[in-house]
């Protein structure tokens, strides 16, 4: 099966900076690479995604990137606000639409 | 758009009873829900995938007859923990899929089994 494995598993950044967060795969029939951010006490929501026609998908503060051949894909965050604090997990899906998870990466945004 | 609900938010209960959760899709109608379960300061881990109107198919080592799941229409999924015990107590997330493989989080719920 897939397996996703995701880096950092905790990430601090000062308030206004970017960060990065990357995550592998290893099924090569992988085809959709949503990012969910997971607040406490909360479930998932989903942030972007992308698949895999496409390299590079932006909405606003929020990018993603993917590179085929290397199987692994990256979630950019520009300009961080307290508010983006929460936890961020990367996952993985063929057509089974069956979603593997990475394990997450905690983002604290320091004011 | 693509809101998913559940109920309740959170439960106790006592060992041995057992505890429904629901699942519902708001906005749009839901061909495919999934059940998962995650606990503190881990992933998600899938636990079976339901289509309405079929039975749910389980992942590896989880046991059906302990967590039945009900897919009853588009826009309802249940899920019951039978004879709950303190190691079932976790935070239990569905999801729901329409069209196409987008998958849109529930707020979860919290179960505790004294």
């Amino acid at each position: 099966g897939e397996n996703v494995e995701q880096h950092p598993s905790t990430l601090s950044v000062q308030e206004g900076d970017s960060a990065v967060i990357k995550c592998t795969y290893s099924d090569s029939a992988s085809n959709y690479f949503p990012w969910y951010k997971q607040e406490l006490g909360k479930g998932p929501q989903l942030i972007i995604d992308i698949r895999s026609n496409v390299g590079e998908k932006k909405d606003q503060r929020i990018a993603v990137t993917l590179n085929k051949t290397a199987k692994h894909f990256s979630l950019h965050i520009t300009e961080t606000q307290p508010e983006d604090s929460a936890v961020y997990f990367c996952a993985a899906t063929t057509n089974d639409y069956k979603l593997s998870f990475g394990a997450g990466t905690t983002v604290t945004v320091r004011a | 758009g693509a809101v998913v609900s559940q109920h309740p938010s959170w439960v106790i209960c006592k060992s041995g009873t057992s505890v429904k959760i629901e699942c519902r899709s708001l906005d749009f109608q839901a061909t495919t829900m999934f059940w998962y379960r995650q606990f503190p300061k881990q992933s998600l881990m899938l636990m079976a995938t339901s289509n309405e109107g079929s039975k749910a198919t389980y992942e590896q080592g989880v046991e059906k007859d302990k967590f039945l799941i009900n897919h009853a229409s588009l826009t309802l999924s249940t899920l019951t923990v039978t004879s709950a015990h303190p190691e079932d107590s976790s935070f239990y997330i569905c999801s729901a899929s329409g069209s196409r493989d987008e998958q849109f989080f529930g707020p979860g719920t919290r179960l505790t089994v004294l």
